[in-house]
């Protein structure tokens, strides 16, 4: 079993609309949650970190973190074309001083559409 | 520097050849990671260093890789007799450790042909 995993898509979704990023990880200890964004041909960058149960809101985004079902999702609201990009989810399973390793999925590709 | 700088952006080299990559992290961050990226796959965790303590070495995928970090800076990864499907982006990650964000760098583009 992977450590995280995500569906591959493609999601493609109209301009304007919510996207929604789903997250599996196998580890219940795991600690801190990361969503990276990956435009085509680049290196991944951090969009959004969460490590509590609940919501976490920054701007358009969305984090949302439920560790009893070990699931994490990005919410991408009023989705823009720019948006289009592969999306990774990672985890750690420390927090604070030191991160340690971070288990990456394989991606969600989003395509946002005019 | 501003980012994390890798070298060099691309490295075509022959099959059995030795390659090395150079990464430069943030200035004081004392974590810097190693992965791997081939194409329309996801991120494959290679190795990580933090401050002093011994490197997580557990992602490299035989003893033809290594990686050292000189100074608690700068790292270098090794790939030695390289083969065909070494060909992948190598990307180095680097974070201060006490913070949650590790910036990437650019990558470099590794083709064993």
């Amino acid at each position: 079993q992977k450590e995280v995993e995500q569906n591959s898509g493609p999601l493609s979704v109209p301009e304007g609309a919510i996207a929604s990023l789903n997250c599996t990880y196998s580890d219940r200890g795991s600690q801190s949650f990361f969503w990276y964004r990956q435009y085509s041909g680049k290196s991944p960058e951090l969009i959004m970190f969460i490590y509590s149960n609940g919501d976490k809101e920054d701007g358009r985004f969305t984090a949302q973190l439920n560790k009893a079902s070990q699931y994490v999702s990005l919410l991408i609201r009023d989705s823009q074309p720019s948006d289009s990009a592969t999306y990774l989810c990672a985890v750690s399973k420390n927090r604070g001083s030191t991160l340690g390793r971070l288990y990456f999925g394989r991606g969600t590709q989003l395509t946002v559409w005019p | 520097g501003a980012g994390v700088s890798q070298s060099p952006s691309n490295k075509v080299t022959e099959k059995g050849k030795d390659v090395e990559l150079r990464c430069d992290p943030i200035s004081g961050h004392t974590a810097l990671y190693w992965y791997r990226q081939s194409l329309g796959q996801g991120l494959e965790f290679l190795i990580y260093f933090q401050g002093n303590s011994a490197p997580d070495k557990s992602g490299l995928p035989s003893d033809r890789f290594s990686a050292e970090r000189t100074g608690g800076s700068v790292s270098t990864l090794t790939i030695q007799r390289t083969q065909q499907e070494d060909s992948a982006v190598y990307l180095c990650a680097s974070s201060w450790g006490r913070t949650t964000e590790a910036f990437f760098g650019q990558g470099t583009r590794l083709t064993v042909v």
